[in-house]
């Protein structure tokens, strides 16, 4: 059964950092591209970022471009977001989410439970 | 605002059938058969319906339908259930940014 398990969310204050981590289970990670989605409260879906398999490709959303990072370490089956110099607006659920395709032609097919990022003073 | 547009609500008592829109440009839905589409039910993730346009993944029920025309995409859900009440989201990539894009989500109330 594919799982994936998000970590890494909490408090943080504004223009803090924070990272978040999404290990993976029940498939071959190493072999998929995966993203980050997020969802502010009352709010719709929000693509972030994607990395493919071989980190080779990585994009990014303009509203995180140049203070988020996306990584991963297939050793681990786990991927991360790197989230700096945070605002009030970054408040969200964060999910990690596999891609079933390339990154023109995918489609996200198993989601994470979310993990609540809350940016405040 | 959203790069896919969604109507805000939709209704439809037991049995009958309802359609979401979700209209893009020839940026994104125009172009492309890569329009998915996800159900996520309060406080729990989202999951994947249909993919490709009118692909549905093993174990949604047929009763989930896609369809595009143009710049817009469809879901239909025929033969509502309670249990189909839920927020509904499309998705697909855009060339104009680059980027992968999801509509505003419609709520769906089963009646």
């Amino acid at each position: 059964e594919v799982q994936l398990v998000e970590s890494g969310g909490g408090l943080v204050q504004p223009g803090g950092s924070l990272r978040l981590s999404c290990e993976a289970s029940g498939f071959t990670f190493s072999n998929y591209n995966m993203n980050w989605v997020r969802q502010a409260p009352g709010k719709g879906l929000e693509w972030l970022s994607h990395i493919s398999s071989s980190s080779s490709n990585i994009y990014y959303a303009d509203s995180v471009k140049g203070r988020f990072i996306i990584s991963r370490d297939d050793a681990k089956s786990s991927f991360y977001l790197q989230m700096n110099s945070l605002r009030a607006e970054d408040t969200a659920v964060y999910f990690c989410a596999r891609d079933a395709d390339d990154f023109w032609s995918g489609y996200f097919d198993s989601w994470g439970q979310g993990t609540l990022v809350t940016v405040s003073s | 605002q959203s790069a896919l547009t969604q109507p805000p609500s939709v209704s439809g008592s037991p049995g009958q059938s309802v359609s979401i829109s979700c209209t893009g440009t020839s940026s994104d839905v125009g172009s492309y058969n890569r329009v998915s589409w996800y159900q996520q039910s309060p406080g729990t993730a989202p999951k994947l319906i249909i993919y490709r346009v009118t692909n549905r993944p093993s174990g949604v029920p047929d009763r989930f339908s896609g369809s595009k025309s143009g710049n817009t995409a469809s879901l239909t859900i025929s033969g509502l259930q309670a249990e189909d009440e839920a927020d509904y989201y499309c998705s697909s990539y855009t060339s104009r940014t680059t980027s992968r894009v999801f509509g505003g989500g419609t709520k769906l109330t089963v009646l």
